[in-house]
């Protein structure tokens, strides 16, 4: 099942610019995950927020999470070359034992030097 | 760091075939997930395995099975290849979070791309 919609699914700056980029679920989440893949790699994670949470901060990255709109951005200022990749959303969810991620399908970031 | 390591960057199969697709973690996380990664579906959990012998459908199990005998290592099994398997297989592990209400971050591995003709 889809759950995270990423928005726009493409995106091309130029270096130095900010980025965000966009994501929409359905359910009730207990925590939003944004990760990146760089071509032909597997992902990475970059940074986690809980429901109760509203923005989070980690380097040049900024989250901020929506509950009653079921969606949350992530930005990225003063883009790179190096942050030419695919952004990810994956919301939790808890059963079984195990914690469960659903992926959305990406947004592909394109810096321009 | 955590290393998941898949075994095979590349494989080509042909139909029919029964292809194991390995993968090996090396930081004693409870938890492994196999997806697979289509262009315009995104990633789709295929099984996960919270435990050793334990193994959960994810939503899309049909034409696959998995085997978890020890913890580090989670197989996922082709049991008769067909050309709509053909994608990129990635197995992730995490761990075992404290809460329910939290999810603990995957560790992905860097994925093998499957072409079956």
């Amino acid at each position: 099942s889809q759950q995270g919609e990423e928005d726009p699914q493409a995106l091309s700056i130029q270096e130095g610019e900010n980025a965000t980029m966009n994501c929409s679920y359905k359910t009730s989440i207990n925590n939003l995950q944004w990760y990146r893949q760089n071509s032909g790699r597997g992902l990475v994670h970059l940074i986690l927020i809980r429901s109760n949470e509203r923005e989070k901060h980690s380097g040049r990255l900024r989250v901020t999470l929506d509950t009653s709109k079921k969606s949350s951005s992530l930005l990225i200022t003063a883009s790179r070359a190096a942050d030419t990749a695919s952004y990810f959303c994956a919301t939790g969810e808890a059963l079984q034992g195990a914690q469960k991620l659903v992926f959305g399908q990406g947004t592909r970031l394109t810096i321009n030097p | 760091d955590v290393k998941v390591t898949q075994s095979s960057r590349y494989l080509v199969k042909r139909t029919g075939e029964k292809v194991f697709l390995e993968c090996v973690q090396d930081m004693d996380h409870e938890n492994m997930f196999w997806y697979r990664q289509d262009p315009g579906l995104g990633l789709r959990l295929i099984y996960f395995s919270y435990d050793v012998k334990m193994k959960e459908k994810g939503d899309i199990p049909e034409g696959y099975s998995v085997s978890r005998e020890k913890k580090e290592r989670f197989s996922l099994i082709l049991e008769s290849a067909s050309t709509n398997q053909t994608s990129m297989y990635l197995c992730a592990s995490s761990l075992r979070a404290a809460r329910s209400s939290y999810n603990s971050p995957l560790h992905f591995g860097n994925g093998t791309r499957l072409t079956v003709t």
